[in-house]
């Protein structure tokens, strides 16, 4: 079973789209992340959920809205896409609270065109 | 605020050789550190983790790591490169009871060499 699973994988659309990508992890962690990985590799993190509750929320667009309908689960909503969130986002999730490594998702590669 | 500083955004070794990845910290209290590598369009699988117990740390795929307070450094060494190395390396920094985020260094990228 994998551990932190993603929807889709691959995801292309046109500007000015809605699209949202799916995560879930089956490790019974409290607390999930969303990072951005850009074109030059470099990773971000975007927001952080502890047990549904955000509790970190980057300098992200305000177009961009989590949300945790529980523990296990982490959506990502992207409203009205410009070519600049072309990129690789990651899922993760971690056990307890600033302890211990992040496992992460396979990612979802979105193209914006 | 805490950060990560890898130098060298690519690193080049022939095979058999061995392995440094150069990762330096800031940070204003104890830190975890971590490293993960990530393959081609993969996620990020850890590598190995410092938590405060030993300095020197082992993780998988025969790489190590050496916690130097004193330096702010948590290198990533490897005796012997394998051509199954060549992958992106990430060092990765997160403060004890502090901030939930990972916040990771720019990445280094491996190349093997036959």
């Amino acid at each position: 079973d994998t551990a932190v699973s993603q929807t889709p994988k691959y995801l292309v659309t046109q500007m000015g789209n809605d699209k949202s990508i799916k995560c879930e992890q089956n490790l019974g962690h409290d607390t999930m992340y969303w990072y951005k990985q850009d074109s030059k590799k470099f990773l971000k993190i975007m927001f952080s959920y502890n047990n549904k509750e955000l509790i970190i929320n980057e300098t992200v667009p305000n177009r961009f809205s989590p949300k945790s309908p529980d523990k296990a689960h982490l959506n990502l909503h992207i409203n009205s896409l410009e070519l600049g969130d072309s990129a690789v986002y990651f899922c993760a999730s971690s056990q307890a609270r600033g302890t211990t490594e992040a496992f992460f998702g396979q990612g979802t590669r979105l193209t914006v065109v | 605020a805490q950060s990560v500083t890898q130098l060298g955004s690519h690193v080049s070794v022939s095979e058999g050789a061995l392995v440094l990845l150069r990762c330096n910290y800031s940070s204003s209290v104890p830190p975890y550190l971590f490293w993960y590598v990530q393959y081609p369009n993969q996620g990020l699988q850890l590598l190995l983790k410092y938590t405060s117990a030993a300095t020197l740390v082992k993780g998988i795929n025969g790489f190590e790591a050496e916690f130097k307070k004193s330096e702010t450094s948590f290198h990533l060494t490897k005796p012997s490169a394998h051509m199954s190395d060549a992958a992106e390396y990430f060092c990765a920094v997160r403060n004890q009871g502090g901030s939930e985020k990972l916040v990771f260094g720019k990445g280094t990228k491996l190349t093997v060499n036959p």
